[in-house]
């Protein structure tokens, strides 16, 4: 079964800095592996995804996400922090070889973004 | 371009009250649907997802049932109501053989007291 983990509940960063959240997935065959931020009281808004090709992967606002095959890990970077940032980031993987669209999602990471 | 809609947006019902949710998507079609149930402001659960009208695929048993009468429409719903159905409804589309992001919709508070 495909899973993802998020090891980080919280990740505080000054404003301008680099950030990293972490992700690590378990799937039996090719991942598509996805990421999404959630603002207070609102729907998941998609930020990017890796299918296949490039590893390194570049999404809306900044964000980047890293592939690594060898460490099943999927983290995401911003180089330079805003607080606008803070929010609440998801993890999630699919597995097409299974067939299954549903993607499977990790608990989250909140994001704190300091002045 | 293609949208989703969600509603009720908030709602607050007693225990063993029915219940429906209610999800349309605008600009696509034959979209798979999915609807979501995030407890605490944290991870996300899946409940049901759809690939064609009538098609319901149940994730975990219990206590709501989904149904899909039209190509855009899905509809969450609870014959009772108990305390541990109080989340945060989301309901999401994707394109119907993609890359599989999923769209999701605005959500619905659901409190049960």
């Amino acid at each position: 079964a495909q899973s993802v983990a998020q090891p980080e509940d919280q990740v505080n960063v000054a404003e301008g800095n680099p950030l990293t959240v972490k992700c690590t997935y378990s799937v039996s065959g090719n991942p598509y592996l996805f990421w999404y931020v959630q603002y207070p009281n609102r729907g998941l808004q998609f930020l990017l995804k890796y299918i296949t090709g490039d590893n390194l992967v570049k999404g809306s606002y900044g964000f980047e996400a890293e592939f690594n095959k060898s460490q099943t890990s999927f983290h995401l970077k911003k180089p330079s922090a805003l607080v606008s940032d803070s929010a609440l980031y998801f993890c999630a993987v699919r597995e097409p070889d299974t067939g299954r669209r549903a993607l499977t999602f990790g608990s989250g990471t909140r994001l704190q973004v300091q002045p | 371009s293609q949208t989703i809609h969600q509603w009720p947006a908030t709602l607050v019902q007693p225990v063993g009250s029915p219940l429906s949710l209610e999800c349309t998507v605008e600009g696509t079609s034959n979209p798979n649907l999915y609807w979501y149930r995030q407890a605490a402001g944290r991870g996300l659960q899946l409940l049901f997802y759809s690939v064609g009208i009538g098609q319901i695929s149940s994730e975990v048993p219990q206590n709501l049932s989904a149904s899909r009468p039209q190509d855009r429409q899905f509809i969450l719903s609870s014959k009772k109501l108990l305390l541990s159905d109080s989340g945060f409804y989301l309901c999401a589309w994707s394109v119907g053989q993609g890359a599989g992001e999923l769209f999701f919709g605005e959500g619905s508070r659901l409190t049960v007291l």
